[in-house]
């Protein structure tokens, strides 16, 4: 079956970097685009980035451009993002998701990134 | 884009039907027929329930349904079950090639 596991979360201070990852199973994912979706706590989802099935696409949501770059491994199964210069309200949930004719089909559980000083 | 807008909450009785509305749909070709509607369980992962606009994932039930009316889509749940209480997101792809989302509709099941 279809498995998204993301990790890396955890607690940083402002200004700091984090490296997220979601690993993969159950599908072909060199033939799929994918995303990073986050929730701040209490609020709703927040569209974050998106890379195209083969890294050669990649889009970013404003508040995000120039501090977060999204990649991905075919050859491990993992997506990735890097994210730099991290701010308080960049803290959320941050899910990976897989996407299939510009829908978000299958999502993982969620990693917290906490932003604080 | 901005995000989309959707009422905070809704509640209904079980059997009931309510439909959840999702406002500012962008209205070129780029993400006039690519809406999606998620439900959220607290705690739980969004589930995908209704996809281009109208279509269900295989083996979803068909109490679950979605249409669009110019820049509006809707989610409408019929025979309201205690499960069916969750958070329910909008979601559409826009004309500048990136995705939007809705803040979310609570729905309360009385």
């Amino acid at each position: 079956q279809v498995q998204l596991v993301e990790s890396g979360g955890g607690a940083v201070q402002p200004g700091g970097s984090l490296n997220l990852s979601c690993s993969v199973s159950g599908f072909t994912f060199s033939s799929f685009g994918m995303h990073w979706v986050r929730q701040a706590p209490g609020k709703g989802l927040e569209w974050v980035a998106f890379i195209r099935y083969d890294g050669n696409n990649k889009n970013y949501t404003d508040s995000v451009k120039g501090r977060f770059t999204i990649s991905r491994d075919n050859s491990k199964n993992t997506l990735y993002l890097e994210m730099n210069s991290l701010r308080v309200e960049d803290t959320a949930l941050y899910y990976c998701a897989r996407v299939v004719a510009k829908t978000l089909d299958y999502w993982g559980q969620g990693t917290l990134v906490t932003v604080s000083s | 884009q901005s995000a989309l807008t959707q009422v905070a909450s809704v509640s209904g009785s079980p059997g009931q039907s309510i439909t959840i509305s999702c406002t500012g749909i962008s209205s070129d070709g780029g993400g006039y027929n690519y809406v999606s509607w998620y439900q959220q369980h607290p705690g739980k992962a969004p589930k995908l329930m209704i996809y281009d606009v109208s279509r269900r994932p295989s083996g979803l039930s068909s109490r679950f349904s979605g249409s669009k009316s110019g820049n509006t889509a809707s989610l409408t749940i019929s025979g309201l079950q205690a499960e069916d209480e969750a958070d329910y997101h909008c979601a559409s792809y826009t004309s500048t090639r990136n995705w939007v989302f809705g803040g979310g509709t609570r729905l309360t099941v009385l």
